[in-house]
């Protein structure tokens, strides 16, 4: 089974600065990384995902994310951060085999203010 | 092109009572697969659907069951309704079903057992 673990409830950060969402998962097999956001009253999106090949992953609006294997961790990053991106943020993980589950964190809420 | 649509958008019932609701993948797409999302934490993985075959099930008693139109709509169904069952039911479709592939989700139905 896996399980991954969102290690902030809450981040609140000021417009234009860098932000860092931390994420760290558990699993006895190898699996796939995601990174969702889900605006309010809104479905999830997907921002970027982790399949293989290079560690650091790059997604829309400006954010990327870097696999650690021996730290079992999937941090997302954002170099400026715009209001726009005041939203709950999921990282989630997929078996690379069974069926089509994702598994994922509790969420961090990102809160920008001006 | 439509996303994945959901209906209906909200909806409220009592304990006991049954409930369907209803999710209509991106066109093309033939897999279909519900989750659950309890205010305040990530969604939680009920089924899987590909080709009106289940691909898998997440730990949800029997009381949760779904199917699979041959159009690839999807119905999710939840017998003898409880206080918990209260959240925000998430419809994603994928192309083909595989793990690499991303899931697009709807805008979901909250649901609120009385």
């Amino acid at each position: 089974a896996q399980s991954v673990t969102q290690l902030d409830s809450q981040v609140p950060v000021f417009e234009e600065a860098p932000v860092e969402l931390r994420c760290n998962y558990s699993s006895s097999v190898s699996v796939y990384l995601f990174w969702y956001v889900q605006y309010p009253n809104q479905g999830l999106q997907l921002l970027l995902k982790y399949l293989s090949g290079s560690t650091l992953v790059k997604g829309i609006n400006g954010f990327e994310a870097e696999f650690n294997k021996s730290q079992t961790s999937f941090h997302l990053r954002k170099p400026s951060v715009h209001i726009s991106d005041t939203a709950e943020y999921f990282c989630a993980v997929s078996e690379i085999q069974g069926a089509q589950k994702l598994v994922f964190g509790q969420g961090t809420r990102l809160t920008i203010n001006p | 092109d439509a996303g994945v649509t959901q209906s209906p958008t909200h909806l409220i019932k009592t304990r006991g009572q049954h409930v369907t609701l209803r999710c209509s993948p991106i066109s093309g797409h033939k897999s279909v697969s519900w989750y659950q999302q309890v205010l305040g934490q990530g969604p939680q993985f009920i089924f899987q659907y590909y080709e009106k075959e289940e691909r898998g099930r997440g730990n949800f008693p029997d009381r949760f069951s779904a199917r699979q139109f041959p159009n690839y709509s999807s119905e999710l169904n939840v017998n003898a309704l409880l206080l918990g069952d209260s959240a925000l039911y998430l419809c994603a479709s994928s192309s083909g079903g595989a793990r690499t592939e991303t899931q697009y989700f709807g805008p979901g139905t909250r649901l609120l057992v009385l």
